[in-house]
């Protein structure tokens, strides 16, 4: 049920920004763009969610392509804190709201 | 105000035996979800539960089941063991009825179960 495409993995350098990529081709209207992430040993933590226009928060900065098939997450300076497996989930308010992880993105933050 | 947290934190089972795994939601959730993460991979939903009832359900055989209480707190129960059932379970916990509709969910640390 994952709809979602992500790298396996990347590296940043410490205090760089970081764009995480998410593709989503087959995302409906009714389609909500989740992140989480994931650090070790802790459960996943909300970064941002979206619907068709980009969104920012204290965290991080969501930006949605105009036909809505993939998205970005930016982290503006990435610092040790966040490396982590980042995930890029659809939710369907129609469907319910469980949601389906991928595999994800683990970010690598190089000192 | 507590988030969400689960009990125990790790557990050790061997084949066959039946396991219960406790989750609080955070103050003020009334819907709570169950997930499976099996090392290296991303979390898969097991099921979730609002107004005591399962609402919505993966794709799990009915050795899962799991409880609702009056107070939101859920169960989660696993019979009949697996070795493939050792895994990091997580619960979430959400808000069925809040504003807003993406009912985002924030999750526990997880209970570690192994079978051995």
């Amino acid at each position: 049920d994952a709809k979602t495409t992500q790298p396996n993995s990347m590296e940043s350098n410490e205090e760089e920004p970081v764009h995480l990529p998410c593709n989503h081709s087959t995302i409906s209207g009714t389609d909500y763009i989740h992140w989480y992430r994931q650090l070790p040993s802790q459960g996943p933590e909300y970064v941002i969610h979206g619907l068709t226009s980009n969104v920012n928060n204290r965290m991080a900065s969501l930006a949605i392509a105009e036909d809505r098939k993939s998205s970005t997450l930016i982290l503006h300076r990435a610092t040790l804190r966040d490396a982590a497996v980042y995930y890029c989930i659809l939710r369907d308010v129609r469907a319910g709201n469980q949601f389906y992880f991928g595999t994800g993105t683990s970010l690598t933050v190089i000192p | 105000d507590a988030g969400v947290t689960q009990s125990p934190t790790h557990l050790i089972k061997t084949r066959g035996q039946q396991v219960t795994l406790r989750c609080s939601p955070k103050s003020g959730h009334d819907t709570v979800s169950w997930y499976q993460q099996a090392l290296g991979q991303g979390p898969q939903f097991i099921f979730q539960y609002y107004e005591e009832e399962e609402r919505q359900r993966g794709n799990f055989p009915d050795r899962f089941s799991g409880h609702q209480f009056p107070n939101y707190s859920s169960e989660l129960n696993v019979n009949a063991l697996l070795l493939g059932d050792s895994a990091l379970y997580l619960c979430a916990s959400s808000l069925r009825t809040g504003r807003d509709l993406t009912d985002t969910q924030y999750f526990g640390p997880g209970t570690r179960l192994t079978v051995l």
